[in-house]
């Protein structure tokens, strides 16, 4: 399984906007990277999900490097709701398997 | 809401003893995943099942054992339960075994304790 690697915690303030880095040096040319968030007491919650290029949805954008060895998610202005463990994870492109291979994921904070 | 629902939400149990989760997947959803959480883990995939059938299995040992009726709902079963099977238990549903397109949606979970 492709291991993704993310910093344990992060902490920002209420209103900025939130980098969260996703290590993945090992992805291979198929995978898919795909950012799931789990509010305390929920199960977890799709996010945002991208192969190359730069994604932006509703709920975060998705910064992708060139050699796709890292990726960022980015909440554009953080608000109380969005304190969760936001997980990265590689995914192949054939369905086949729903198995996705989570980490321990970023525990966010924000300040009010 | 993800239209995914699980019961009981809560439960307790003895060691040795046997336990079923149920899973109501979201309208129209034919495949259905279970995980294991442990506090302060990620989630650990157990099995997939698909129209009925399971379609993939984590490192799981056969005391887990599923399964997934007609109308795409789904019981997981715990057999000899142990002190470590505590955990939170999610169950996820998708279309068509989760096509990269396709968004996985999670229950909010049943809580198990093993006393």
């Amino acid at each position: 399984d492709a291991k993704t690697t993310q910093p344990n915690s992060m902490e920002s303030n209420e209103e900025e906007p939130v980098h969260l880095p996703c290590n993945h040096s090992t992805i291979s040319g198929t995978d898919y990277i795909h950012w799931y968030r789990q509010l305390p007491s929920q199960g977890p919650e799709y996010v945002i999900h991208g192969l190359t290029s730069n994604v932006n949805n509703r709920m975060a954008s998705l910064a992708i490097a060139e050699d796709r060895k890292s990726s960022t998610l980015i909440l554009h202005r953080a608000t109380l709701r969005d304190a969760a463990v936001y997980y990265c994870i590689l995914r192949p492109p054939q369905g086949g398997s729903e198995k996705l291979v989570f980490g321990k994921g970023t525990k966010l904070t924000v300040n009010p | 809401e993800t239209g995914v629902t699980q019961s009981p939400t809560h439960l307790i149990k003895t060691r040795g003893q046997q336990v079923t989760l149920r899973c109501s997947s979201q309208s129209g959803h034919n495949t259905v995943s279970w995980y294991q959480q442990a506090l302060g883990q990620g989630p650990q995939f157990i099995f997939q099942y698909y129209r009925e059938e399971e379609n993939g299995r984590g490192n799981f040992p056969p005391r887990f054992s599923g399964l997934q009726f007609p109308n795409y709902s789904s019981e997981l079963n715990v057999n000899a339960l142990e002190l470590d099977d505590s955990a939170l238990y999610l169950c996820a549903s998708s279309l068509d075994r989760g096509r990269t397109g396709n968004t996985i949606y999670f229950g909010e979970g049943s809580w198990l304790t093993v006393v």
